[in-house]
């Protein structure tokens, strides 16, 4: 067990819906990272936060937002859904933000979107 | 940009067989290696990491060495067993984005009794 508790599980859902993905981190870490993993695009990092503040964007879509809140955890929206947004989507944390810092994984909510 | 690039898999051995899973990155500076696993069903764990060259990152009977001269950090065991099967990821953090994991296409290996 990591540490790291994402909610829910599974997610099945329509598309042009919304849905919200939760994720608590590790006791005492600050830092939370979110990842997509998908059949053709792998494992790709979406957003970082830190302490609440947003740090750093990978290949996120506009129709995708996240925040933390000031109890650390974190929530990923995705609105819009489409057929391609089908995936895993994994949250990590991690103590701070420095190179060599190691995240650790939870679980992972697998979202299909029909 | 960074980028890592991993031996195709899928992987299939027999338990006891030596195992080695290529992998070769690209960044500019010098990033920090990682590999992780994934166990089916599961989230990620952190396997073993290395912070500079030369350094081996060291964890289950399972190795990887930071050779900066080839940017290559394989993963090596000794002597696989059934419980070794997985899906392994080599990622790095590049040191002017220390923040994100960028991550390989994943090795799937399998190991038979």
């Amino acid at each position: 067990d990591s540490g790291v508790t994402q909610t829910p599980k599974h997610l099945i859902t329509a598309t042009g819906q919304r849905v919200t993905l939760r994720c608590s981190p590790r006791s005492g870490d600050l830092s939370v990272y979110w990842y997509q993993q998908s059949l053709d695009q792998g494992l790709q990092f979406l957003i970082h936060y830190y302490n609440g503040e947003e740090r750093a964007k990978g290949n996120i879509l506009e129709r995708f937002s996240a925040q933390q809140f000031p109890d650390l955890h974190s929530e990923l929206n995705l609105s819009s859904l489409e057929l391609g947004d089908s995936a895993l989507y994994f949250c990590a944390s991690s103590v701070a933000e420095g190179p060599g810092n190691i995240q650790y994984f939870g679980a992972g909510t697998r979202l299909s979107v029909l | 940009g960074n980028s890592v690039t991993q031996m195709e898999g899928p992987v299939t051995l027999s338990e006891e067989a030596f195992l080695t899973i290529n992998c070769t990155y690209t960044a500019t500076g010098y990033p920090s290696l990682f590999w992780y696993v994934q166990y089916p069903g599961e989230g990620l764990q952190l396997l073993l990491k290395a912070t500079k060259a030369d350094d081996k990152g060291s964890n289950k009977g399972f190795e990887a060495t930071y050779r900066k001269e080839t940017t290559s950090f394989h993963l090596e065991k000794g002597s696989v067993q059934v419980s070794d099967s997985a899906v392994y990821f080599c990622a790095l953090t590049a040191r002017e984005s220390a923040r994100q994991l960028t991550f390989g296409s994943g090795t799937q290996l399998t190991v038979l009794p």
